[in-house]
């Protein structure tokens, strides 16, 4: 939906293991960014890139890592330190990483770790 | 730290009434946008607004951008059961060009 594919829809883990979760677009956007949702606590920003070859660390990017090799991928792995890293992820991305562009999800990953 | 705030975070609403969402700052804002993200789905944006005081309509949704730039608000008039989902408000502080969103008021409506 709206150019920006997520895959897998449902991915099941056992603790200690790190999960790479995609996210590729076809909106020849250059911000790509990476939101964890929870119930009850809206979206909060993981990592973003304005570029390739470029990130940053959003609010909460302990215990994750991302790359962006190409202007169309921008891959999320969550690594073993995350402490908590059962929720839903969402991949956003808009034209440009400034302040008045809407930005573009994805349909999400929903992420369980047992 | 939590920069937009949302009230209120969760909703009833009689199908045919009217509601409003707001979403408030502590500093002031070169834009809000606002999205809407239906059960089991993704967010999906609805509106920007930008100048002080603006009013924008999008059918039987209005959305006000406060004068001084820290609040904005969504009023939903003759509520339809099309309009359940979580609504989110997303604002730039000045000088930072990064997003912050609310937490979202989820708006259930009822038959």
């Amino acid at each position: 939906d709206g150019g920006i594919t997520q895959s897998p829809k449902y991915l099941f883990r056992k603790e200690g293991q790190n999960v790479t979760l995609s996210c590729e677009q076809n909106l020849n956007h250059d911000a790509m960014y990476w939101y964890r949702q929870d119930p009850g606590q809206g979206l909060r920003l993981i990592y973003y890139s304005q570029i390739v070859n470029d990130f940053q660390k959003g609010d909460i990017a302990e215990g994750y890592s991302v790359s962006r090799e190409k202007k169309e991928s921008f891959p999320l792995t969550v690594t073993s330190a995350q402490k908590n890293p059962t929720a839903f992820y969402l991949c956003a991305s808009s034209a440009l990483g400034g302040v008045d562009y809407e930005q573009y999800f994805g349909p999400g990953t929903r992420l369980t770790v047992t | 730290g939590q920069q937009v705030m949302q009230i209120p975070q969760y909703q009833h609403v009689q199908e045919g009434e009217d509601f409003t969402t707001y979403c408030n700052s502590s500093t002031t804002l070169s834009n809000i946008q606002w999205y809407k993200q239906r059960p089991g789905g993704h967010p999906v944006f609805l509106i920007q607004l930008v100048k002080s005081g603006e009013v924008k309509k999008q059918k039987r949704l209005t959305f006000q951008f406060g004068e001084a730039k820290k609040n904005s608000s969504l009023h939903i008039t003759a509520t339809q059961t099309t309009d359940v989902g979580t609504y989110f408000c997303a604002g730039h502080p000045w000088g930072n060009n990064r997003l912050a969103f609310g937490k979202g008021n989820q708006v259930v409506v009822i038959p």
